[in-house]
C-alpha cells in the first residue's frame, strides 16, 4: 500500500490549460517535496512545504500542503508543452522516522 | 558543475553474475541513497548513508549491498541478481537527510541506471 497516492495518475492536457494534481496520505509529514522528472533523468527538486497551510509559488506552479499536512497540490497555471513530465510527491512520515516516502507520480504531457 | 553520475547507464546482465553500479558526487554531501524506480510503485529505497562508513537499509534491501568507504562514492552490488531486479536504479545525494533538511537544501538525483537481468 502506497503512503502516498497520487492522482490523477496520467493527465493529458492542451498548452495553455490549468491542472490540479494531488498527494494524498493518511499520515502526518514533517515536509513534503515536489519533483519533476524527464525521461531518462532523474527527478528534479522543484519545492520543499513545511509547514500546515503554506502556499509557494514558482512562475506558473502553486504548490500547497495541507492544514493537517496530510496533502499537498500542485496547480499549474498556463501550462506549456515544457511542463510535460512525471511530477513526483515524496514526504517524511512522522511516524516512520528517517525515510523519504514517494508517491508513484502524475505523467502530464502538454500538447501544444 | 554539480552534479552525481552513475555508471554505466545501461546495463543487460544475467541472473548469478555480481554486478556493482557506481555512484559519484561533487559536493561534498553526508547524504548519499539508492532508489528503485519500477511502474506502478514509484520511487522506493533501498539503501541510504547519513556519512562516511555509515548505511543503513531502506524499504527494499533484499539483494543488495552498500558502501560507504569514501564520501563520494556510494556504490551499489547485487551479489547475485535475479530478474526481479530489473529496474531502473537512481542514486541521490544532499547535504544533510532530505527529512531533516530545510527549505533551501535539495536532494540531487543521477541521470539512472537501467539494468535488466535476464
Amino acid at each position: 500500500t502506497q503512503l502516498l497516492e497520487q492522482s490523477p495518475q496520467f493527465l493529458s492536457i492542451q498548452e495553455g490549460e490549468n491542472l490540479t494534481v494531488y498527494c494524498n496520505s493518511s499520515s502526518v509529514f514533517s515536509s513534503l517535496q515536489w519533483y519533476r522528472q524527464e525521461p531518462g533523468e532523474g527527478p528534479v527538486l522543484l519545492v520543499t512545504v513545511v509547514t500546515g497551510g503554506e502556499v509557494k509559488k514558482l512562475k506558473r506552479l502553486t504548490f500547497q500542503f495541507g492544514d493537517a499536512r496530510k496533502d499537498s497540490s500542485l496547480h499549474i497555471t498556463a501550462a506549456q508543452p515544457g511542463d510535460t513530465g512525471l511530477y513526483l510527491c515524496a514526504g517524511d512520515d512522522e511516524t516512520s522516522g528517517s525515510r523519504l516516502t514517494f508517491g508513484e507520480g502524475t505523467q502530464l504531457t502538454v500538447n501544444p | 558543475e554539480a552534479q552525481v553520475t552513475q555508471n554505466p547507464r545501461y546495463l543487460i546482465t544475467v541472473t548469478g553474475k555480481k554486478l556493482t553500479v557506481t555512484c559519484s558526487q561533487n559536493m561534498n554531501h553526508e547524504y548519499m541513497s539508492w532508489y528503485r524506480q519500477d511502474p506502478g510503485l514509484g520511487l522506493r529505497q533501498i539503501y541510504y548513508s547519513m556519512n562516511v562508513e555509515v548505511t543503513d537499509k531502506g524499504d527494499v534491501p533484499e539483494g543488495y549491498k552498500v558502501s560507504r568507504k569514501e564520501k563520494r562514492n556510494f556504490p551499489l552490488i547485487l551479489e547475485s541478481p535475479s530478474p526481479n531486479q530489473t529496474s531502473l536504479y537512481f542514486c541521490a545525494s544532499s547535504l544533510i537527510a532530505p527529512w531533516v533538511s530545510t527549505s533551501t537544501d535539495t536532494q540531487y538525483f543521477g541521470p539512472g541506471t537501467r539494468l535488466t537481468v535476464l
